[in-house]
Formats: structure tokens, sequence, C-alpha cells
């Protein structure tokens, strides 16, 4: 089984709708990460969290939101989802005192209408 | 603020040839720095790492120095095979209590049988 998985793996909506990703890990890390991943642009750092009662904002944090909860679990969710946020979204994880290294799920593929 | 520049793709090569994928960075500190790969549908993996200046990451016949006069991180392979073709993406981690990844944008090869 994978260490980091990622529902749904594909989703489309409409404008307006609310959505929640869903990040699921086996690894034990206590660090998780949300980014957004748009042709050209690398990749982008929504939120990120360390714990249960830690939660971070990243650089493009506007218009989502998420939830820890548990340290397993880490949730992204798109309050009313508009088009400019289709994108592939990719949930990850790293251990504490490994800087950098850090563990990706497969990715979910959002499109917005 | 930190940022990654990389070349642009896509890189074309035929198999067995040499690859280079240009990586320089801007940073306040002593980054981490980082390669990782993006096979197609999947998420990305950690390819290789260097913590500081004149170290050398290595990983599947890929290799990159840690450049600190020149601010660079250089990707080489010396003869690449088709199951190369991927895209590439720089990272640096600066060494603060985040460890958060900033991203190049990352370059697309594509080897040719």
């Amino acid at each position: 089984d994978a260490d980091v998985t990622q529902t749904p793996r594909n989703r489309i909506t409409k404008t307006g709708k609310r959505i929640m990703l869903e990040c699921s890990q086996t690894k034990g890390h206590d660090r998780m990460y949300w980014y957004r991943q748009d042709p050209g642009l690398g990749l982008r750092l929504i939120y990120y969290s360390f714990d249960v009662k830690d939660i971070n904002k990243g650089e493009i944090s506007d218009g989502y939101s998420v939830s820890r909860q548990a340290q397993a679990k880490f949730s992204l969710s798109l309050e009313s989802a508009i088009p400019n946020q289709t994108a592939l979204y990719f949930c990850a994880t790293a251990p504490a005192r490994l800087a950098g290294e850090q563990f990706f799920g497969p990715g979910t593929r959002l499109t917005v209408l | 603020g930190n940022s990654v520049t990389q070349m642009e793709g896509p890189v074309t090569l035929s198999e067995e040839a040499f690859l280079t994928i240009n990586c320089t960075y801007t940073a306040t500190g002593y980054p981490s720095l980082f390669w990782y790969v993006q096979y197609p549908g999947e998420g990305l993996q950690l390819l290789l790492k260097a913590t500081k200046a004149d170290d050398k990451g290595s990983n599947k016949g890929f290799e990159a120095t840690y450049r600190k006069e020149t601010t660079s991180f250089h990707l080489e392979k010396g003869s690449v095979q088709v199951s190369d073709s991927a895209v590439y993406f720089c990272a640096l981690s600066e060494r603060d209590s985040s460890y958060k990844l900033i991203f190049g944008s990352g370059t697309r090869l594509l080897v040719r049988p």
C-alpha cells in the first residue's frame, strides 16, 4: 500500500461549490504539506502543519482552508471553488529532522468549471 | 526572497546522450538543495540532495554539486535512458524550523530511443 494517499484522484466541480481533498499517511511523520502544481509554475505551498495543533499558511493560502484531524490525516478545503483553482494538488509528509526531504502523494487533479 | 530558477524545457535527447539541467538559486542563508523527479501520473520523488557547499549528491547515475560561489546545483547524467523521461524539479530548503521547500518551475525531459 502507498505510504501517502490522496482522495479523490480526480474531481470535476462547479464554481461556488465546496470541495474537500483528503490526505492520509502511514509513514508516522509529524509534518504535512499541501501544494498546488500549475504548468510552468512548479509547486507552490498552500498550507503546512507540524502537528494537530500547529497549522501554518503557505504562500498561496487565500481561498483555501485545512484541517489536521489526526497525525495521519490532513484535509484541504476549497470553500467556494473558482476556475483559477483548477490545478494538480499534492499532499506531502516529512519527518521532523530531515530538512527538505518530503514524501509526496500521487496527486488530485481538480477541475473547476 | 528565496527562489529557484531552472532552465526551461522540454529537453529532448537521444538515448545514451549526456544530460545537463541547469539550476540556480537565491537564498539569504545556507540552504539545502534538492532535485525531485516526477514520472508521468505520479507524485514527486526525491532524486538527490546536498546540504552544504561542495557536497555532491548522487543517485541512479544522476549527480549534482552544490556550488556556493555560483549559487548553482546543476543536474547531470552521463548516459540517459528512455526511462529517465520525466519532469525534474530543483528545490531549496532554508535551515529554519519550517523546512519548507521552494521549487523551480520544473524541466521536462524526453528521451527518445
